[in-house]
């Protein structure tokens, strides 16, 4: 099984710093690596798929980029609601795995 | 618009066996994969089973094979996870996801997972 590393688990930053998460993935998988967001009590949301293309009708402020095995998730003006955890999955191969996951507080 | 909700969920004894439901709507679920993912409490996403729009193609977690078995009902746009012999850490929230579309002979790529359902509780204890 392929298995995914987030850093940091936590992160605290203020409203509008840059943020950055990183992914990295056991073995390559090319561009498979997909991030959500999940606010408490909630289902979880596709952000970014494919690396690096964000999905449709959320905030610029959301990018991504890697491949191969490392990856980034950039939030670059925090805001109020960019409160959650974050997850990476890679879809190369089944099993498909998530990261453990980032928490990310705002100071 | 897309819409997925979970059902079944509840309390179940160690070793025994539950039936999870999930009704799509919104979109035409026959030309979709799609997967369930859990969520213990306070814990992290773990994937565990994945469908292709016809049924063709199954994959399972190692956590879930041979105890849970994934289906689906396309003429009643539905997906379900026949969950057997539960055991304490199978306790956590159930969501279903929608994957890919695929194509006019059932061939899904690869995929995340762009719509979530709300998630239904499981819970397994004595």
């Amino acid at each position: 099984d392929i298995q995914m590393t987030q850093s940091p688990s936590s992160v605290s930053a203020s409203i509008g710093d840059r943020v950055t998460i990183t992914c990295r993935a056991s073995q390559g998988i090319s561009s498979w690596l997909a991030w959500y967001q999940q606010k408490p009590g909630k289902a979880p949301e596709l952000l970014i798929y494919a690396a690096s293309i964000l999905q449709g009708g959320l905030p610029s402020r959301f990018s991504g980029s890697g491949s191969g095995t490392d990856f980034t998730l950039t939030i670059s003006s925090l805001q109020p609601e960019d409160s959650a955890t974050y997850y990476c999955q890679q879809t190369d191969n089944f099993p498909y795995t998530f990261g453990q996951g980032t928490k990310l507080e705002i100071k | 618009e897309v819409q997925l909700v979970e059902s079944g969920g509840g309390l179940v004894q160690p070793g025994g066996s539950l039936r999870l439901s999930c009704a799509a709507s919104g979109f035409t679920f026959s030309r979709y994969s799609m997967s369930w993912v859990r969520q213990a409490p306070g814990k992290g996403l773990e994937w565990l089973s994945y469908i292709s729009s016809y049924s063709t193609a199954i994959y399972y977690a190692g956590s879930v094979k041979g105890r849970f078995t994934i289906s689906r009902d396309n003429a009643k746009n539905s997906l379900f996870l026949q969950m057997n012999s539960l055991r304490d850490e199978d306790t956590a929230a159930y969501y279903c996801a929608r994957g890919a579309y695929c194509n006019d002979d059932g061939v899904c790529p690869l995929s995340s997972f762009d719509s979530w359902g709300q998630g239904t509780l499981v819970t397994v204890s004595s």
